[in-house]
């Protein structure tokens, strides 16, 4: 597609619930990172794929949160037993070959997650 | 390790006079910055970038930063403000190590008045 795409744009869910995020890069973009930006934190990286490994997790606040890439393309973050703290937008980026080449990241317009 | 600090949280300038975003950084090496404005309800967009090449950055919208070596500095500028430039703006340095991750400022919100 044109841009990244994600979805659901919105998602309320039940404390203790699992949830999945998913985002659609641009086509051949080889590099895929997740962001979750929320109130009082700013932007945090959360992990970044090249094709479908994930050289860094870093990210990742626990070992509630995962994620996987298919196909070099699509990408899904799961979160299982969600906590109210998990409340954010959700943003994946993508990035032909390696952002810090000068290419920079597209984003797409993220996934706001509610967990009541 | 590298990091950015935006030195000023919320930023009010009137319609038509310049703007200045004042953004530092960190590094160990050479980095790569960019700037990303975020409108209400938007998505995160490029507005400039430094990558080593000129030091006097132009972006969109009439955008423009100046990477300052000297000094850490990456501060972005505008002669005149316009009411679409209301949005938050984010100052950003790439880690040049393998994943390229972004760090990301804590963001300045630009208020443009009539």
């Amino acid at each position: 597609g044109a841009g990244v795409s994600q979805s659901p744009s919105n998602k309320v869910t039940e404390k203790g619930k699992d949830v999945e995020l998913r985002c659609d890069p641009i086509s051949g973009h080889t590099a895929l990172y997740w962001y979750r930006q929320s109130l009082g934190q700013g932007l945090e990286f959360l992990i970044y794929f090249q094709g479908n490994s994930a050289p860094d997790k870093s990210g990742l606040p626990s070992d509630r949160f995962s994620a996987e890439r298919t196909g070099g393309s699509v990408s899904t973050l799961t979160i299982q037993r969600t906590q109210q703290e998990d409340s954010a937008v959700y943003l994946c980026a993508s990035s032909l070959a390696r952002a810090g080449e000068g290419y920079g990241y597209t984003f797409g317009s993220g996934t706001r997650l509610t967990v009541v | 390790a590298q990091s950015v600090t935006q030195l000023d949280s919320h930023v009010s300038v009137s319609e038509g006079t310049p703007v200045l975003l004042r953004c530092n950084y960190s590094s160990s090496y050479s980095p790569s910055l960019f700037w990303y404005v975020q409108h209400p309800n938007k998505g995160l967009q490029l507005l400039l970038k430094y990558t080593s090449a000129a030091t006097l950055v132009k972006g969109i919208n009439g955008f423009e930063a100046e990477f300052k070596k000297s000094e850490t500095s990456f501060h972005l500028t505008k002669p005149s403000a316009h009411m679409s430039d209301a949005a938050e703006y984010f100052c950003v340095v790439s880690d040049l190590k393998g994943t390229y991750k972004y760090i990301f400022g804590t963001g300045t919100r630009l208020k443009v008045l009539a």
